[in-house]
């Protein structure tokens, strides 16, 4: 079946430095991908998608490229915020019929000022 | 805006005495969802609407029901809630079920659960 496998966190990181938290997975097809960011104490919101290989989802500062030779989309940030301090989810849907969403574990990110 | 409302943000109950939580959505969307988080985990689909049609996960509790009377609402109702059901519970909603795995899902700021 569809999985999801992200870096364990926490990862802890001071202002301006640099992010990568890793995402691989295994899907059949062509599925979707997204990262979420869950606030504390609050939903998840979408942060970025791509729907097709070499697809790079974009915002807020964040990217991620859909790798379908390496399965993976690693979100990155070139300089982090202290308010970007967050449990960030790795997702795919798959496609064709009922389209589920599969999360990863999530990835604690707390930046220090 | 368009959104996803959940109500109460935090409900406290006793063990055993039932419980509902409440999700509405002005997106007009087909498709309502329900997750249980626990704490550091990933969002675990309980069930879902598409439109009227329910469709439950193979390994959903009994003790968990749901109730979609219109589009705009979606109830979670726990028959006998025990310490374990504690969580956050999060509704969410996508236009579409579709079959091209587009349909992003659009959450609510979640209902926190706690069984005394």
């Amino acid at each position: 079946g569809d999985s999801v496998t992200q870096m364990e966190g926490p990862v802890t990181l001071s202002e301006e430095a640099f992010l990568t938290i890793n995402c691989t997975y295994t899907a059949t097809g062509y599925p979707s991908l997204f990262w979420y960011v869950q606030y504390p104490g609050e939903g998840l919101q979408l942060l970025l998608k791509a729907t097709k290989a070499d697809d790079k989802g974009s915002n807020k500062g964040f990217e991620a490229t859909y790798r379908k030779e390496t399965t993976s989309f690693h979100l990155e940030k070139g300089s982090v915020q202290v308010s970007d301090s967050a449990v960030y989810f790795c997702a795919l849907s798959s496609t064709g019929g009922y389209q589920k969403v599969t999360f990863g574990t999530g990835t604690k990110l707390q930046v220090i000022p | 805006d368009a959104m996803v409302i959940q109500n109460p943000r935090y409900q406290v109950t006793q063990f055993g005495k039932p419980v509902t939580l409440s999700c509405s959505q002005t997106l007009n969307h087909n498709v309502m969802y329900w997750y249980q988080q626990k704490s550091s985990q990933a969002p675990k689909l309980l069930f879902h609407y598409y439109d009227k049609d329910f469709n439950n996960e193979a390994d959903t509790p009994d003790n968990f029901q749901s109730r979609r009377p219109n589009t705009s609402f979606c109830f979670l109702d726990i028959r006998s809630p025990g310490l374990g059901d504690a969580a956050m519970y999060l509704c969410a909603t996508s236009r579409d079920r579709g079959t091209s795995g587009r349909n992003e899902q659009f959450f609510g700021p979640g209902t926190r659960l706690t069984v005394l």
